[in-house]
């Protein structure tokens, strides 16, 4: 069964740090979305991704943060200065659909990033 | 607005019921409920669209109230594998790129 694959599993970084977590959707999946997660909290959303730009970014996404689609399998979630409070679980997830409609099938996650900034 | 969860935790042993309850305040196009293990990803259980339907999967169902803006999840004769942190994620929207907001997370917890 495909599935969303996410590297590394688990990057320790310092404070001011740049980071770059990277994701491999599920082919054929044309939305793309990055979570994350401070522990014992809730799935937060980040930033949402359609036909190579952003579709919609919470208030979490400031100017720090960007995505980008640098080839047809690749989609990447960059921190340029980390912050000790950007230590979290951050997920990306993908969607099918079309390209005229709706899509009814849900997100489906990655297995995760654990980013400690120190 | 994030949807509200209840109740927060739930502690069964094998083989009881539960059910997981998730409301909004604002209209909405879907609900999905994953469950999540400690570490892991969410994984995905299933996704009720607007229209009230109900859907199953093995022994865990699920329901959707449009009208009240509620969804509710059914575990039946709980296995240990159940155990988890149950999401519902809710869109308000039809359009693919929408975002699911989650609530925070019901805890459950199956005991021999």
């Amino acid at each position: 069964e495909p599935e969303v694959t996410q590297t590394p599993s688990h990057q320790v970084t310092q404070m001011g740090q740049e980071v770059i977590l990277r994701c491999v959707p599920i082919s054929n999946h044309l939305y793309f979305y990055w979570y994350r997660q401070i522990l014992g909290q809730k799935v937060e959303f980040l930033v949402s991704f359609y036909n190579n730009e952003i579709s919609e970014k919470s208030e979490i996404f400031d100017d720090q943060f960007s995505v980008e689609r640098p080839d047809g399998s690749n989609f990447t979630l960059k921190i340029r200065s980390t912050k000790l409070e950007d230590s979290a679980m951050y997920f990306c997830a993908s969607r099918g659909g079309s390209f005229w409609g709706a899509s009814t099938d849900t997100q489906y996650f990655g297995p995760g990033t654990r980013l400690t900034v120190l | 607005q994030q949807p509200v969860q209840s109740p927060q935790a739930v502690i069964l042993r094998e083989g009881e019921d539960a059910v997981i309850n998730c409301s909004s305040s604002k209209a909405l196009y879907s609900v999905h409920w994953y469950r999540q293990k400690h570490g892991e990803a969410p994984v995905f259980l299933m996704i009720l669209l607007k229209g009230g339907e109900q859907k199953g999967h093995e022994k865990i169902s699920a329901s959707f109230n449009e009208k009240k803006q509620q969804s509710s999840l059914y575990l039946t004769a709980s296995q240990l594998s159940y155990s988890g942190t149950y999401f519902c994620g809710t869109e308000k929207g039809e359009g693919g790129s929408e975002k699911l907001v989650f609530g925070k997370g019901t805890k459950l917890t199956v005991n021999p």
